[in-house]
């Protein structure tokens, strides 16, 4: 049973540059939630996918974008990228938008150079 | 005031013995949650969840809710080295979750 998958593992960017990071959910769950986890902290929610909408967003900018594929599979798109992106950036698969238990992928690390 | 709180730590127990987490979330309206435990570096990894007021006991950890008090704990009980990781409290309300920065725990041979 394949778990959550996410790709690149790491990159480096500089500012004002694009970067998209993708993800494919477990088997079997069809929403996909995106954090962001500096270091130190809790990871903070970006936004979630269903359906292939966006259903709700946590407090981040517009230049925060994502989209979700038929397959459920999902990307975090991030433009104009600041120092202050570089981070660790986890996708969370789930069944449905109910309360159940979500399961993360192993990450991407963004350095923002 | 944070909508999840939690010790930061560090939290250090010898081996064997109980590690007591603590959590306290401001929604009222929350409806399940969830401890993941994180190893440096590494992605968060479920250990726990509970829905329903008192306790729920899997293996070494046992998960305790109280509503009432919003106030959610894990117990690890005969600590192992291998469970030196930062705990992270999380609480999930109409689809969101919302983290704790989490607790680092040491276990000292």
């Amino acid at each position: 049973d394949a778990g959550v998958t996410q790709s690149p593992t790491h990159l480096i960017k500089t500012r004002g540059q694009q970067v998209t990071l993708r993800c494919s959910p477990k088997s079997g769950h069809d929403t996909v939630s995106w954090y962001q986890q500096a270091l130190g902290q809790g990871p903070q929610f970006i936004f979630q996918y269903y359906e292939e909408e966006e259903r709700q967003r946590g407090n981040f900018p517009d230049r925060f974008s994502g989209h979700q594929y038929p397959n459920y599979s999902s990307e975090l798109n991030v433009n104009a990228l600041l120092l202050g992106d570089s981070a660790l950036y986890l996708c969370a698969s789930s069944l449905g938008l109910g309360t159940g238990v979500q399961y993360f992928g192993a990450g991407t690390r963004l350095s923002v150079l | 005031q944070k909508e999840v709180e939690q010790n930061s730590g560090p939290l250090s127990v010898p081996e064997g013995a109980i590690a007591s987490l603590n959590c306290t979330y401001s929604d009222r309206g929350s409806q399940s949650f969830f401890w993941y435990r994180q190893y440096s570096g590494k992605s968060p990894e479920l250990i726990m969840f509970i829905y329903s007021n008192g306790d729920k006991e899997d293996g070494r950890f046992t998960a305790q809710l109280n509503k009432a008090s919003q106030y959610v704990s894990l117990l690890i009980r005969d600590s192992q080295p291998s469970d030196s990781a930062t705990y992270l409290c999380a609480v999930r309300s109409a689809g969101k979750s919302t983290f704790g920065d989490g607790t680092t725990l040491t276990v000292k041979p």
